[in-house]
């Protein structure tokens, strides 16, 4: 089994502060990663790729990805409490195994 | 807007009875893929298909099976539904061109009874 493992929090963050977001993965054959973010009673919906190790921007978001260490981060600068939801890690080739996600809070 | 369009939002059906879940996209995608979402145990693949006619099986294909003749469409089959069936059904679509990256439909809640 591909394991994609996420702290489940909550991960409760003050707005405007930094929600750092980890991931780990076992297969070391992992090509494509991903986060995702859903909202309570909607589908997934993608943020963030990473395919290559360092860092990645785009807006307020952040991918890390270091497979040395098998592991993948999202930071989130200037969190909005419309940022509460829960992120999903995505791990895989073409074909994804997802982590079960780490519930964000950010209180005004 | 592209999208990934999931037949009904909200399902009930009868324990025994063969339920069909359809899902179609728009995106001239070549890979799809049916998930169940359940609390406590995430996204778990079911089946998946890479072109059509093709199909191959996910973590958990116990119980199901797919059909995918037009590269658009891609059919979840319970053969025959049980209570242990009930969740949300997701299906998603990617593409090379993407970089694989997912699009999902706005998910189907089966409940079973």
């Amino acid at each position: 089994q591909k394991e994609v493992e996420q702290n489940s929090g909550p991960l409760s963050v003050p707005e405007g502060a930094i929600a750092s977001l980890n991931c780990t993965y076992s297969d070391r054959g992992s090509q494509s990663f991903f986060w995702y973010r859903q909202y309570s009673g909607k589908s997934p919906e993608l943020i963030m790729s990473i395919y290559s190790n360092g860092d990645k921007e785009d807006g307020r978001f952040t991918a890390q990805l270091n497979k040395a260490s098998q592991y993948v981060s999202l930071l989130i600068r200037d969190s909005q409490p419309s940022d509460s939801a829960t992120y999903l890690c995505a791990v895989g080739g073409y074909a994804l195994n997802f982590g079960k996600g780490t519930s964000l809070l950010v209180t005004p | 807007d592209v999208k990934v369009t999931q037949s009904s939002r909200y399902l009930v059906k009868r324990t025994g009875e063969k339920v069909f879940l359809e899902c179609v996209q728009d995106m001239d995608h070549e890979n799809m893929f049916w998930y169940r979402q359940d609390p406590g145990l995430g996204l778990r693949l079911i089946y998946f298909s890479y072109d059509v006619k093709m199909k191959e099986k996910g973590d958990i294909p116990e119980g199901y099976s797919v059909s995918r003749e037009k590269k658009e469409r891609f059919s979840l089959i319970l053969e025959s539904a049980s209570t242990n069936q009930t969740s949300m059904y997701l299906c998603a679509s990617s593409s090379h061109r993407a970089n694989y990256g997912y699009t999902f439909g706005s998910g189907t809640r089966l409940t079973v009874v």
